[in-house]
């Protein structure tokens, strides 16, 4: 499968620990996107990668959480001190940007927080 | 990007064709209107995106109306794995903020 891959895919935490989540992107893509999505809504931003680079952070990404793409391939989302609030599906996607244009996003199938 | 608006909920049956609409009346002229679906517990699947023109893929077919304030995603011949919620997300397609914004989608029902 060469699909975008997520893992874990559940997670249960108490309040105040720290979690790790791996993004696998399909292996040309050089963006790669973190979403989060709670019940009932639909996916909103976290940040996302160009290769290395982290271009954009939304407001949603407070100090607790930080990601990283080190080779620019892989992608790792970190929470620290956990709440009950970052209990949500956590979504990468990735994408090909060639030039000024850029294809439509592809999405893992999420990695699912509870925290307790 | 420009606003969606798309009714909460809708059904059809199942072999019927399902035309979804989706409302973007501040739609700009370099935004494209994309369509995505999300099965329960999976991520969001890309379905198809157009700027003006009339688009068809091996999943479903879109029409903008020519002012390009409203588009219908038209899946042809509904299966109960169509049931999701879907999509419709307006954006400028070439440039450097490239996430998607998405709403509370449409929930599409087949039924039996």
């Amino acid at each position: 499968d060469t699909g975008v891959s997520q893992d874990p895919r559940h997670k249960i935490t108490k309040r105040g620990q720290n979690v790790t989540f791996r993004c696998d992107p399909i292996s040309e893509h050089n963006r790669l996107y973190w979403y989060r999505q709670t019940l009932g809504q639909g996916p909103e931003f976290l940040t996302y990668f160009q290769n290395e680079a982290q271009l954009e952070k939304s407001r949603l990404l407070s100090d607790r959480f930080s990601a990283e793409r080190p080779k620019g391939s892989f992608s790792t989302l970190e929470i620290q001190r956990t709440e009950q609030g970052d209990s949500a599906m956590y979504l990468c996607a990735s994408s090909l940007s060639s030039g000024g244009a850029y294809n439509e996003q592809f999405f893992g199938p999420g990695t699912r927080l509870t925290v307790l | 990007d420009a606003k969606t608006t798309q009714p909460t909920s809708m059904d059809c049956a199942e072999g019927r064709a399902a035309n979804l609409p989706c409302n973007h009346s501040t739609i700009s002229g370099n935004e494209y209107v994309y369509w995505y679906r999300q099965i329960h517990s999976q991520g969001p699947q890309y379905i198809i995106h157009g700027l003006k023109n009339n688009e068809t893929n091996e999943m479903a077919s879109l029409i903008i109306t020519e002012d390009r304030k409203s588009s219908t995603l038209i899946l042809p011949h509904a299966t109960l794995r169509d049931t999701a919620v879907y999509y419709c997300i307006v954006r400028v397609r070439d440039g450097a903020n490239s996430k998607l914004t998405f709403g509370k989608g449409i929930t599409l029902s087949v039924r039996p």
